[in-house]
């Protein structure tokens, strides 16, 4: 049983640069999530998708923040022009319609991002 | 407003003992989903047990539990057994629409 995967699991780069994070959902998974974790915290909610469409984006997610779910499989989530307080632990989480409180949110790994 | 407060920043607890990781919310919706995880140093998020609102008993998952008292808004995690390899990060998370609502996790060392 595939769980959620997400690569790179690490990304160095200069402030300034562009990145992009892939993310793998659990087969079958419909519902697709990115969260964003900084050192000693709890996870931020950053988007979701349902399928291919994304319902709901916070407000944490500034215009450098892009993310697409082509064909409802796999995510990616682009930073433009990266600030060093965008380092952090960006986390995607996947979950099966269950209902509207019971469905388990189940995370990959995480891509940690440095910016220097 | 903080919606879920977890008061212990770290505990020590030795091998084979029983810990009890504290977690309290505050919601004014009558239906909602708790949640706890583990995350190890490693990074992963690790789902370990779920309550609902309107359960009516206790979860227990394996040697997890979860003590739930509604009037006292409190959802607090009960480890039996306590075992080296569950020395991590734990957090208490709420259902929010289609986001959890995290708090600040607990850090659990277990002696040997």
């Amino acid at each position: 049983d595939t769980g959620v995967s997400q690569d790179p699991r690490h990304k160095i780069t200069k402030r300034g640069q562009n990145v992009t994070f892939r993310c793998d959902p659990i087969s079958e998974h419909n519902r697709l999530y990115w969260y964003r974790q900084t050192l000693g915290q709890g996870p931020e909610f950053l988007t979701y998708f349902q399928n291919e469409a994304q319902l709901e984006k916070s407000r944490l997610l500034s215009d450098r923040f892009s993310a697409e779910r082509p064909k409802g499989s796999f995510s990616t989530l682009e930073i433009q022009r990266t600030e060093q307080g965008d380092s952090a632990m960006y986390l995607c989480a996947s979950s099966i319609i269950q209902g509207a409180l019971t469905d388990t949110q189940y995370f990959g790994p995480g891509t940690r991002l440095t910016v220097l | 407003a903080q919606k879920i407060t977890q008061t212990q920043p770290g505990m020590f607890v030795q091998e084979k003992e029983a810990v009890t990781l504290d977690c309290t919310y505050d919601t004014s919706d009558p239906s909602y989903g708790l949640f706890w995880y583990k995350q190890p140093s490693s990074g992963e998020m690790i789902f370990l047990i779920y309550q609902g609102s309107y359960d009516q008993q206790n979860a227990t998952e394996g040697r997890y539990s979860l003590n739930f008292q509604k009037a006292r808004k409190s959802a607090n995690l009960v480890i039996s057994a306590s075992q080296l390899g569950d020395s991590a990060m734990y957090f208490c998370a709420m259902r929010e629409l289609y986001q959890l609502i995290w708090g600040a996790g607990t850090k659990l060392i277990i002696k040997p």
